[in-house]
């Protein structure tokens, strides 16, 4: 099973500061990756899939890079409806997916 | 697109439970639908996936044989049922739409809770 990990667990900022959150893969997933955002009694939604791809809707100051192992989703400037829990996913082991154990976001 | 999962469910540890997801929008026999589970204040967790036009089932190692995904094409609802509830079931199940790979599209959410 690939496993990832994500950093840091927790992440205190200010809205309009850049915020850079970082998953690690067990082994490459190659481009195969997500991230989502969570916030509070919601569903997960999409923001980034094959590392680098914007979901429809999804603003521009998200965004995703990496490839391989190491892979960073960066908001460059913080609103107040950013902080949320965010997860990366890997679908490179379909049907076998697994989620990184998430990163907080909080308003600091 | 639109995935529309069954109310809350109340059971005893031993019952056996059928959740429901209905989906919308899209070719509900030619896309892979899947389930996720998140435990209280924790992540997501991969349960497994179906293919509503044949019925092919895959599972995480984690959930075999602990529950079974079905699906009724006639009218585009997915299942997750248990056949015997534990107290460590209690959580909320999300259904959630395969596309490419990624979960492009929730369902609300379920949440299920096991106590005598």
């Amino acid at each position: 099973e690939i496993v990832l990990t994500q950093s840091p667990a927790t992440l205190s900022l200010s809205p309009g500061e850049r915020a850079t959150l970082s998953c690690r893969a067990s082994q490459s997933v190659g481009r195969y990756l997500a991230w989502y955002q969570q916030k509070p009694g919601q569903a997960p939604r999409v923001l980034i899939y094959d590392a680098s791809k914007r979901d429809t809707g999804i603003p521009a100051r998200f965004s995703g890079s990496g490839s391989g192992t190491d892979f960073t989703l960066t908001i460059s400037s913080l609103e107040p409806e950013d902080f949320a829990v965010y997860y990366c996913q890997q679908r490179s082991s379909w049907p076998l997916f697994t989620f990184g154990q998430g990163t907080r976001l909080e308003i600091k | 697109v639109q995935l529309v999962q069954s109310g809350a469910e109340v059971k005893k540890p031993g019952e056996s439970l059928k959740i429901s997801c209905k989906a919308s929008g899209y070719s509900f026999s030619n896309s892979w639908i899947g389930w996720v589970r998140q435990m209280p204040g924790k992540g997501l967790e991969w349960m497994g996936i179906i293919y509503p036009g044949d019925s092919e089932t895959r599972y995480s190692p984690s959930f075999q044989g602990q529950v079974t995904i079905s699906a009724d094409k006639s009218i585009n609802t997915a299942y997750l049922q248990w056949s015997s509830l534990k107290a460590s079931d209690t959580t909320i199940y999300y259904c959630a739409l395969d596309s490419g790979g990624y979960l492009h599209f929730w369902g609300q959410g379920t949440l299920v809770t096991v106590s005598s």
